[in-house]
């Protein structure tokens, strides 16, 4: 069974760029989640969608994180602008339906210069 | 919300000697408590987990308790070995309210051969 790919897997830009991170879930999830894990610390939750709907974004910076998964499957997350503080790496996950057991992909390491 | 304590936050234990993680949560409606282990550079891996109508649970070296009560789960290595070394994530997450987990802070473990 293919995992949850994640791309880019990494990236560095300047501050106050635009960057998207891309994921796709296994095969048949209909949960998605979005996490950003800041080094040294624990994944910290941004946002979930059950299919192609947010169930919980109420740790999303909204005025500079946007998140969307259009047909229910892939999701992007968008950074406008990014600040210094969003250095971290962030990791998407997946479960099915109900389920709590998530996988999680290999994240992209963000880099704000 | 929830809010996850995880001690200590390095361990260093001799190869073949045991290792406990401590984690502590505050949601009393937390009811599933997985443990993920993440190397470096790489993805975190779900290990074991353990739901709220179990106290224990094993799986060959590992080993998850749960007291409900007092709002504390631990998880427990025996004969630990090189390949061991990590970094361990305990989570809680409320499955009536969506499988949002909620990550402590993280312990890295190194085993000294």
């Amino acid at each position: 069974e293919a995992g949850v790919a994640q791309s880019p897997r990494y990236k560095i830009i300047e501050k106050r760029q635009s960057v998207a991170f891309w994921c796709n879930p296994i095969s048949g999830h209909a949960t998605l989640y979005w996490y950003q894990q800041i080094l040294g610390q624990g994944p910290k939750l941004l946002i979930q969608f059950q299919n192609n709907g947010v169930v919980d974004d109420s740790q999303l910076p909204k005025d500079r994180f946007s998140a969307e998964r259009l047909k229910g499957v892939d999701s992007t997350l968008k950074i406008q602008p990014a600040k210094l503080e969003d250095s971290a790496v962030y990791l998407c996950a997946s479960s099915l339906a109900g389920v709590n057991t998530q996988y999680f992909g290999p994240g992209t390491r963000l880099t704000v210069l | 919300g929830e809010n996850v304590e995880q001690h200590p936050s390095t361990l260093s234990v001799q190869e073949g000697d045991s290792a406990v993680i401590k984690c502590t949560y505050s949601d009393s409606a937390s009811n599933y408590f997985p443990w993920y282990k993440q190397e470096l550079g790489k993805r975190p891996q779900l290990i074991i987990d353990i739901r709220s109508n179990v106290g224990e649970k094993k799986d060959q070296r590992i080993a998850v308790t749960l007291n409900k009560t007092a709002k504390h789960f631990s998880l427990h290595i025996t004969e630990t070995q090189p390949e061991d070394s990590a970094v361990y994530f305990c989570a809680a997450s409320d499955n009536n309210a969506g499988n949002m987990l909620t990550f402590g802070g993280g312990t890295r473990l190194m085993v000294k051969p």
